[in-house]
């Protein structure tokens, strides 16, 4: 079956460190998406792209950058950790119809 | 610009009581909706959506929603809830073009209770 995986899971860090959140697809999937949510906010996107070497920034892209080398996967860094960017991260991946397909989710603490 | 209100944050029921959480969204365009639910430490599962055609949709466990395009709605609902459907919903928009990213509501937290 198809699916998306984030690595780490859980991650605990320090303000000014740089993060890799790490985002792999195997829906064949031109599309990606990287979300945070937060409680009160919803879910916010960061970044997306629409296929390798394309990639755009969304509502909530300060102090995050990604790059697509290949169809499967959508790294996401944190240049410089802040607290502010604790959250939940989740990647997506989206078909033709717009539909998106959500992974298990990233928690990262800052500290 | 698109917009999603997703009209209550909570709402409790108890088990077997039938359930509506609203939507309504705003946008210059033809749309596409979807519902999504979240249950606790988990990512997002796709419950139902509507691309076009009839405009009430069926989605997995038990679920339905009505689009009405003059309303500007797609509220979900089901008949009879159990305590497993205690999770948390998001509305979604989307511009209908396979190139569009999603507009997702705040979300609802539904709580079942026996």
């Amino acid at each position: 079956d198809a699916e998306i995986t984030q690595s780490p899971r859980h991650k605990i860090t320090e303000t000014g460190r740089q993060v890799t959140l790490a985002c792999h697809q195997t829906w064949n999937h031109n599309n990606m998406f990287w979300y945070r949510q937060d409680l009160g906010h919803g879910l916010r996107l960061i970044h997306y792209s629409y296929g390798v070497q394309d990639t755009n920034k969304g509502e909530v892209s300060d102090g995050y950058s990604v790059s697509r080398s290949n169809t499967e996967d959508l790294p996401l860094t944190l240049e410089s950790a802040a607290s502010s960017q604790t959250s939940v991260y989740f990647c997506a991946t989206g078909d033709s119809s717009d539909t998106q397909y959500f992974g298990p989710g990233t928690r990262l603490t800052v500290l | 610009a698109q917009s999603v209100t997703q009209l209550d944050s909570q709402v409790p029921v108890f088990e077997e009581a039938p359930v509506e959480l609203r939507c309504n969204y705003s946008s210059s365009v033809s749309v596409y909706l979807f519902w999504y639910v979240q249950y606790p430490n988990q990512g997002l599962q796709l419950l139902l959506k509507y691309l076009s055609g009839s405009t009430l949709v069926k989605g997995i466990n038990g679920f339905e929603a009505e689009f009405n395009k003059s309303q500007t709605s797609f509220h979900l609902r089901k008949p009879s809830v159990h305590i497993s459907d205690t999770a948390e919903y998001f509305c979604a928009v989307s511009m209908n073009s396979g190139y569009s990213t999603l507009t997702f509501g705040k979300g609802t937290m539904l709580l079942v209770s026996p």
